[in-house]
């Protein structure tokens, strides 16, 4: 089945390190996103990428890194930079154009900095 | 700029009551409209949308009618049951341009009690 994949689902982080975390899908689509969330602040926007070899900024980029080599595949590095790392973290895709094309998420990965 | 605002939760009701969660938004073109559910510890999923005015959108019960002259998107149902309870996202993705992004509400919680 197509679908999203987010990996791990609880990833712990002690203070000074970077993580990645994994995004994967196989539903062949164009744009792909990460979002944070925070209790009570719903979704913001990480960073963003409409294409391969291609990303941009989303509203809260600072601390993070991606990359995206691949149409499948877009990790998400949270930089010791990143002051408050703990929080909720989706991923989504959608095929990027068109009217009314749905975003797919991931089932998230819980960040805590220990 | 685009903008969602939803009714600020929590949303306490009894099984079997009516529902209503405000959405309304401000978009510069002619956006598509959705709704998104998260159940506890999940990811987002679709629960239902619209693509242009006087649309309505369906699913498991759950109704929104994209009302252009009121730029709203209200989210009902007529009788909810515990199962519904989570977290509901209004979003809307402007289909002018080349920035495809989704633009979300904070979320409204709901609770349903037997």
């Amino acid at each position: 089945d197509g679908g999203i994949t987010q990996s791990p689902k609880y990833l712990f982080r002690k203070e000074g390190q970077n993580v990645t975390l994994s995004c994967e899908q196989n539903l062949n689509h164009d744009a792909m996103y990460w979002y944070r969330q925070d209790p009570g602040q719903g979704l913001r926007l990480i960073y963003y990428s409409q294409i391969v070899n291609d990303f941009q900024k989303g509203d809260i980029a600072e601390g993070y890194s991606v990359s995206r080599e691949k149409k499948e595949s877009f990790p998400l590095t949270v930089t010791s930079a990143q002051k408050n790392p703990t929080a909720f973290y989706l991923c989504a895709s959608n095929v990027g154009g068109g009217t009314g094309t749905e975003a797919f998420f991931g089932q998230g990965t819980r960040l805590t900095v220990v | 700029g685009n903008s969602v605002t939803q009714m600020e939760g929590p949303v306490t009701l009894s099984e079997e009551a009516f529902l209503t969660i405000n959405c309304t938004y401000t978009a510069t073109g002619y956006p598509s409209l959705f709704w998104y559910v998260q159940y506890p510890g999940e990811g987002l999923q679709l629960l239902l949308k619209a693509t242009k005015a006087d649309d309505k959108g369906s699913n498991k019960g759950f109704e929104a009618t994209y009302r252009k002259e009121t730029t709203s998107f209200h989210l009902e149902k007529g009788s909810v049951q515990v199962s519904d309870s989570a977290v509901y996202f209004c979003a809307l993705r402007d289909n002018a341009g080349n920035n495809r992004k989704l633009i979300w509400g904070l979320g409204t919680s709901l609770a349903v009690n037997p």
